[in-house]
C-alpha cells in the first residue's frame, strides 16, 4: 500500500535554526506532492506544491522543498526559523491523475524565542 | 465566506447516538472531501464527491458512514449507532476543479468524541 513517512514526530528549534523536516513516500509512478502546515488553532493551509518541473519548489513563508525522485524524497527546508513557525507540518501525496491524498503522521515544530 | 465552514466546531455523543456533520464548500468548487483525522495522525481519506456525485466512499469505516452531498454544494457526513473509536477530527476540504492534482482547501474540522 502506499504511504507516506515523516521521520520526526516532534522537532525543537531556536530562532534562527535552519530547517529540514523529513518526507518520504512509497509509490513508484508520477506523483503529485505537498506540504500543508497547521498553525495553532488554525486549519490545514497549503505551504507549497511539486506536481512536475523544477525539483525546487519555493513556498510561502520562506519555505521550499525538493523533490529526489531517486530517493522517494520531497523534504522541507528554511534557512532561519522564526517563532512564527511553530505550527504542526504535513506531507502530502497523491499518484498523478488520482484525487485521494495520502498523508503522513506530521511534524510538530516548535520555535523557541 | 471565504473558506470551507464546517460545523458544529465540537461535538460529544454517547455511544449508540447519530451525528450529522455539516461541510460548506468554497462556493463554486466542484470537489469536496472528507478525511477523519486521530489524534497524533495525519487525515485519512474517507470518500470524495465532485458536485452531487459521490466517485469514490472506499475509505468509509463502515457502513454505519454515510455521506451526502445533493446539491453539490453543502455536504453531511452521518454516522450511525456512534463507537467510542469514532472519535476523531472529522475534516472537509474542497478543491476548485476536479480529480487529484488540484490544492485543497480544509475546514476548522469537527472533533466528535464519543462517550
Amino acid at each position: 500500500a502506499q504511504s507516506v513517512s515523516q521521520h520526526n514526530h516532534h522537532v525543537i528549534l531556536s530562532e534562527a535554526a535552519s530547517l529540514e523536516l523529513g518526507c518520504n513516500y512509497s509509490y513508484g509512478g508520477t506523483v503529485n506532492l505537498f506540504w500543508y502546515v497547521q498553525y495553532p488553532g488554525q486549519h490545514l493551509q497549503l505551504l507549497l506544491k511539486y506536481f512536475s518541473g523544477d525539483p525546487l519548489v519555493k513556498g510561502i513563508k520562506g519555505f521550499e522543498a525538493e523533490f529526489i525522485k531517486s530517493k522517494f524524497s520531497f523534504n522541507l527546508r528554511k534557512p532561519s526559523v522564526q517563532w512564527s513557525d511553530t505550527a504542526e507540518y504535513f506531507c502530502a501525496v497523491t499518484p498523478d491523475s488520482n484525487y485521494q491524498l495520502i498523508w503522513g503522521a506530521g511534524t510538530k515544530l516548535i520555535i523557541k524565542p | 465566506g471565504a473558506g470551507v465552514s464546517q460545523s458544529p466546531r465540537y461535538k460529544v455523543a454517547k455511544r449508540g447516538q447519530d451525528v450529522a456533520l455539516r461541510c460548506d464548500p468554497i462556493s463554486g468548487h466542484v470537489s469536496l472531501f472528507w478525511y477523519q483525522q486521530a489524534l497524533g495522525q495525519g487525515p485519512e481519506f474517507l470518500t470524495y464527491f465532485q458536485n452531487e456525485a459521490q466517485l469514490d466512499k472506499s475509505g468509509l469505516p463502515s457502513d454505519r458512514f454515510f455521506a451526502e452531498r445533493p446539491e453539490g454544494s453543502v455536504s453531511t457526513l452521518k454516522i450511525q449507532r456512534t463507537q467510542q473509536e469514532d472519535s476523531a477530527v472529522y475534516l472537509c476540504a474542497s478543491s476548485i476543479g476536479e480529480g487529484g492534482g488540484q490544492p485543497q482547501h480544509f475546514g476548522d474540522g469537527t472533533r466528535l468524541s464519543i462517550l
